[in-house]
């Protein structure tokens, strides 16, 4: 089993519509949790990071945890073309040196006009 | 300079040629990071530093990749006699402090594409 893991996609939606995306992770010490946008032949960049259950909202974007499932989850509200990318969701490594960030496969969404 | 930068930012090299690759971290950031990511996966971790002090090595494939940041700053990672398999794009990323602060954003480069022929 990956320590963090993600469908690969692509997820097709429509204009306009909700994009659903999920993350799945094995380590029940994780505290907190980030999603990277990373547009084809680009750099990761951060969307939002969560780390109390629940929700939360920033824009278009919502993300929600669930620590007894070990789950995360980002919704992309009102989805529009240039959300089309791969993202990322990314667990930073409690008591490793640094904290390193073990990342998913990413799930690319395709936003069709 | 406003973001972490990368040179080159590709990089073609025959199989056996050593190739080194640089990283700019954000100014003052403690932490800097190493990834590597193959076509269609995510990044994979290769090395931390924090400071001078490389902390975690435990993602270099092999003693062929070495990495270094003698002054806290520039780092350098060095890949010797290169294999086609070495070919991905290598990621540095830089956060503002070091082990502990989970919840700082990790800052990426561009990037660097190695192709190995």
């Amino acid at each position: 089993q990956k320590e963090v893991e993600q469908n690969s996609g692509p997820l097709s939606v429509p204009e306009g519509a909700i994009a659903s995306l999920n993350c799945t992770y094995s380590d029940r010490g994780s505290q907190s949790f980030f999603w990277y946008r990373q547009y084809s032949g680009k750099s990761p960049e951060l969307i939002m990071f969560i780390y109390s259950n629940g929700d939360k909202e920033d824009g278009r974007f919502t993300a929600q945890l669930n620590k007894a499932s070990q789950y995360v989850s980002l919704l992309i509200r009102d989805s529009q073309p240039s959300d089309s990318a791969t993202y990322l969701c990314a667990v930073p490594k409690e008591g490793a040196a640094g904290n390193k960030l073990t990342f998913g496969g990413g799930t690319r969404v395709l936003v069709k006009p | 300079g406003a973001g972490v930068s990368q040179s080159p930012r590709y990089k073609v090299a025959k199989r056996g040629q050593d190739v080194a690759l640089r990283c700019d971290p954000i100014s003052g950031h403690v932490s800097l990071f190493w990834y590597q990511q193959a076509l269609g996966q995510g990044p994979e971790f290769l090395t931390y530093f924090q400071n001078e002090a490389q902390l975690d090595k435990s993602g270099l494939p092999s003693d062929r990749f070495f990495a270094e940041r003698p002054e806290g700053s520039v780092s350098t990672l060095k890949i010797q006699r290169t294999q086609q398999e070495d070919s991905a794009v290598y990621l540095c990323a830089s956060r503002f402090r070091g082990t502990g602060y989970s919840t700082d954003t990790q800052y990426f480069g561009p990037g660097t594409r190695l192709t190995v022929l």
